[in-house]
């Protein structure tokens, strides 16, 4: 089945402890990215990728980092989590030309941070 | 003012009744995403377009680039059509930033 997964679906940590949210799809998409959505702000992409090794930043990538290091990967990395990173995560990926191809979205990732 | 922008925020309709989703922007765009949240948050893809028209089953995607409008029409409105439908846009036409700017949706209710 033509999926993209995200793991874990929901988290709980404290400030300050790095975590790593993984997503991967089976679809051998070149474009994959990562959004956050809040209340009142809907969905802001943090970051994108084209291909292997090529990522660059979206809207709200402060506090974020990623590394696409396999075409099916795109982990997203919090290295000092702060409460205003307590958000919904969305991976999503799309053939080559992300935008302008149809988006394959994850199941999201609920994120609190204390 | 933000670059996409929705109406209504939310709608409530009866079953069966013919929907309007409206987004507008403010900047040139070279795509524009239709997307569909489901009431237990996933996500999904509806239409993408660059011009004109594009239908699948009850829905219909319309863009109108000079106006920079479109909009998502609903025949036969249906209860398991309630989500938040979500425009999303690709700024700009030069290749490069390839990245999508969202709406903050519309909240559609349809009461049997």
């Amino acid at each position: 089945e033509a999926q993209v997964t995200q793991n874990p679906r929901y988290l709980i940590t404290v400030t300050g402890k790095k975590l790593t949210v993984t997503c991967s799809q089976n679809m051998n998409h070149e474009y994959m990215s990562w959004y956050r959505q809040d209340p009142g702000l809907g969905l802001r992409q943090i970051y994108y990728s084209m291909n292997v090794e090529v990522t660059d930043k979206g809207d709200v990538p402060e506090g974020y980092k990623v590394s696409r290091k396999e075409k099916r990967n795109f982990p997203l990395i919090l290295e000092s989590p702060s409460p205003n990173q307590t958000s919904l995560y969305f991976c999503a990926s799309s053939y080559a030309g992300g935008p302008y191809n149809e988006q394959f979205f994850g199941p999201g990732t609920r994120l609190t941070v204390l | 003012k933000n670059e996409v922008e929705q109406s209504p925020q939310n709608l409530t309709a009866q079953e069966g009744e013919f929907i309007t989703i409206n987004c507008s922007y403010s900047v040139g765009i070279s795509a524009l995403h239709w997307l569909q949240q489901h009431p237990g948050g996933g996500i999904v893809s509806l239409f993408m377009l660059s011009s004109g028209k594009k239908k699948h089953g009850r829905l219909i995607a319309t863009i109108n680039i000079q106006e920079k409008h479109s909009s998502l029409h609903i025949t036969a409105s249906h209860p398991r059509d309630s989500a938040v439908y979500i425009c999303a846009v690709r700024v700009g036409t030069n290749f490069g930033n390839e990245k999508l700017t969202f709406g903050t949706g519309t909240r559609l209710t349809i009461i049997p």
